[in-house]
């Protein structure tokens, strides 16, 4: 059971806005710790996709948005491509227990 | 740009350790933190720990008993050591620089290819 709570996934078809949300507590994002982001395409290794709550880092399109509000973050999709068929996480930290990088469980976006 | 990559073995036996390393280009490893992450079969993305140019530590108290990072600042790299491997720890396993402004609010980038490491007796 992860930390941080993603729904196990989402669809939408091409073009549409999809939202990721990922739900926290008072230890970690409700505590004003940062919110991070990656793309893990199929057979891939995690990318970076959103740092600190909304930066794109370069390169990054920005039909990529993410936001936070108090103990919850969101990842946004508009314009939504078949190659963004993906599992997405989100990551932050947690106070409790000396400190702990924990990531969210993961969501599967579905293009239909 | 910055690169990782792992290397160690791919199969691993039950109660033995497991050890890995990851060499970075194009940056020193003097910078920033570098970090371990895995990721099992199917499952989510877990935070193994980082270390720094200097040795400093700091690990997920789930899996601080049985961990051990070092860092080779001469080959520029770092090392990862999982003692007592059970199939519970069959797992892809990611190095990452942990970057940003302070210790806290850092996030992974760059990461590696992975490396699977499979535990069986």
């Amino acid at each position: 059971q992860s930390v941080l709570t993603q729904p196990p996934s989402v669809s939408g078809a091409p073009g549409q806005r999809v939202t990721i949300s990922c739900a926290g507590s008072s230890s970690n994002i409700g505590a004003n710790y940062d919110v991070h982001w990656y793309q893990q395409l199929p057979g891939k290794a995690p990318k970076l996709l959103i740092y600190t709550n909304t930066n794109r880092p370069s390169g990054v399109p920005d039909r990529f948005s993410g936001s936070k509000s108090g103990t919850s973050a969101s990842l946004a999709i508009t314009g939504l491509q078949a190659e963004d068929e993906a599992d997405y996480y989100c990551q932050s930290y947690d106070n409790r227990l000396s400190g702990l990088r924990v990531f969210g469980g993961g969501t599967k976006l579905t293009v239909l | 740009q910055v690169q990782l990559q792992e290397s160690g073995p791919g199969l691993v036996k039950t109660s033995e350790p497991l050890s890995l390393t990851c060499a970075v280009s194009g940056d020193s490893i003097t910078t920033y933190y570098w970090s371990w992450i895995r990721q099992s079969p199917g499952k989510g993305l877990e935070w193994i720990g980082y270390i720094d140019y200097s040795g400093a530590t700091n690990y997920n108290p789930s899996l601080k008993s049985r961990v051990t990072m070092s860092v080779d600042t001469s080959k520029n790299q770092f090392s990862l050591k999982l003692s007592s491997v059970t199939a519970a720890d069959t797992a892809v396993y990611y190095c990452a620089r942990y970057v940003g402004p302070q210790q806290a609010d850092n996030w992974f980038d760059p990461w590696g290819r992975g490396t699977l490491v499979t535990v069986s007796s």
